[in-house]
């Protein structure tokens, strides 16, 4: 089974704090996701990454960087963190190479910026 | 913004079949329809996808009208643990990571009652 873990399911920081999210995915896939969902708004893409170091931004990028140093590891970090941030991290993994190209999700990180 | 409209709730009664449809009436020749659910407190989790034939796996069903402007989603025998949020999702089916990507919406919740 591909397994896609992130670091904490739960996570709380204060307001300017630098924070690092982590995602590792076990199944040799090339690409990587980190979306946040919010009630009412859905999942929303915030970057994305086809290979090792190589980034793209998605469609709320702002506030929010990405490292991708190995294959299996993606990061999301939250620069100096602010309390709008305060929402539901999931991170996905996908291959490009294996119709149709599903994404497998983590279980997700609660982020709670006080 | 999602390319597709779906009800924001649903009640199934368990043992029932659950019809969950979805609008996509700006789908393109070359886009696919994905269905995706969300249980509680996990990520996402893929189900079912097709192009223009209707599709069938061990999960579910997927009915695509003729014009491709519409689908259903049946899970034929609904159970409590099929109570979760139900995606649909248009995305063009071409290799890359810009055209990999997910566009969620706010689906259905669909509630399984005893």
């Amino acid at each position: 089974d591909v397994k896609v873990t992130q670091s904490s399911r739960y996570l709380v920081k204060r307001t300017g704090e630098k924070v690092f999210l982590e995602c590792v995915q076990d199944m040799d896939h090339e690409n990587m996701f980190w979306y946040r969902q919010d009630p009412g708004l859905g999942l929303r893409l915030i970057y994305f990454s086809y290979d090792v170091k190589m980034k793209e931004k998605g469609d709320i990028p702002e506030g929010y960087s990405v490292s991708r140093e190995k294959k299996e590891r993606f990061s999301l970090i939250l620069e100096s963190a602010s309390t709008n941030q305060t929402s539901m991290y999931l991170c996905a993994s996908s291959s490009p190479l294996a119709w149709p190209y599903e994404q497998y999700f983590g279980p997700g990180t609660r982020l709670t910026v006080t | 913004d999602a390319k597709t409209t779906q009800p924001p709730s649903m009640d199934c009664a368990e043992g029932r079949a659950a019809n969950l449809p979805c609008n996509h009436s700006t789908i393109s020749g070359n886009e696919y329809v994905y269905w995706y659910r969300q249980i509680h407190s996990q990520g996402p989790q893929y189900i079912i996808h097709g192009l223009k034939n209707n599709e069938t796996n061990e999960m579910a069903s997927l009915i695509i009208t003729e014009d491709r402007k519409s689908s259903t989603l049946i899970l034929p025998h609904a159970t409590l643990r099929d109570t979760a949020v139900y995606y649909c999702i248009v995305r063009v089916g071409a290799l890359g990571g810009a055209t990999n990507k997910l566009i969620f919406g706010t689906g259905t919740l669909l509630a399984v009652q005893p």
